[in-house]
């Protein structure tokens, strides 16, 4: 049973806000959930991460509701840059497991 | 302060050989972490390591692969007799001291890409 649901793939245009989200409905109460951004022949690398409510950072925000059973990543102000593969994870302790991951498109 | 360390970023072997991995991790982590990425596909878990112990190997196949992270110098992910299979990339990534509570965000190397004519 897959620990994450995330769409496959999203288009966008440079400039426009771009939200991800994601269904981990078996989320433990010890988990955290985590995003990583991947670019092609390179590593993961963290974005955010949250446990409820609203995390904000330099490069992005993280939604959570009450229930905790989704989450939504979200990225103002997209560009060209910004095309990657985006992992969310619910993990509680040390090992991470990646899905496939969404793969956002943007356009100019 | 550099970051995390692979070599060599490409590997190319032929059926049957040893394919040696390298990982030098960040500056003050001592937890490494191997992942292997087939195309297309998102990373899988492979080995979990400490300072001289191996942690959780649950995603390492029990035959061929081993994995170590000795006291002194880089971890390095062992696979012996190649086959084709086993192309893929492989990912190192490090984390400081594990907290008590909480993820613990872990930060990726380059990679090593092997090919297996």
């Amino acid at each position: 049973l897959a620990k994450t649901t995330q769409p496959i793939s999203m288009d966008s245009y440079e400039g426009q806000e771009v939200n991800i989200t994601c269904s981990h409905n078996n989320i433990a109460t010890n988990d955290y959930i985590t995003w990583y951004q991947q670019f092609p022949s390179q590593g993961p690398r963290f974005i955010i991460q949250g446990y409820k409510t609203k995390v904000t950072n330099e490069v992005a925000s993280l939604f959570i509701p009450a229930d905790r059973k989704s989450s939504t990543l979200s990225l103002p102000r997209v560009s060209l840059s910004d095309t990657a593969v985006y992992y969310c994870l619910v993990e509680g302790y040390s090992t991470l497991t990646f899905g496939k991951g969404t793969m956002l498109l943007v356009s100019p | 302060n550099a970051g995390v360390m692979q070599n060599p970023r490409h590997l190319v072997r032929r059926r049957g050989q040893e394919a040696r991995l390298r990982c030098s991790p960040m500056k003050g982590h001592s937890h490494v972490y191997w992942y292997r990425q087939l195309p297309e596909e998102g990373l899988k878990f492979m080995v979990y390591l400490q300072k001289e112990n191996i942690i959780d190997e649950s995603g390492m196949p029990k035959e061929r692969f081993s994995a170590e992270f000795p006291k002194e110098g880089p971890s390095i992910l062992r696979i012996q007799q190649v086959v084709r299979g086993d192309s893929a990339a492989y990912f190192c990534a490090s984390s400081p001291a594990v907290r008590d509570r909480g993820s613990n965000e872990q930060f990726f190397g380059p990679g090593t890409r092997l090919t297996v004519l």
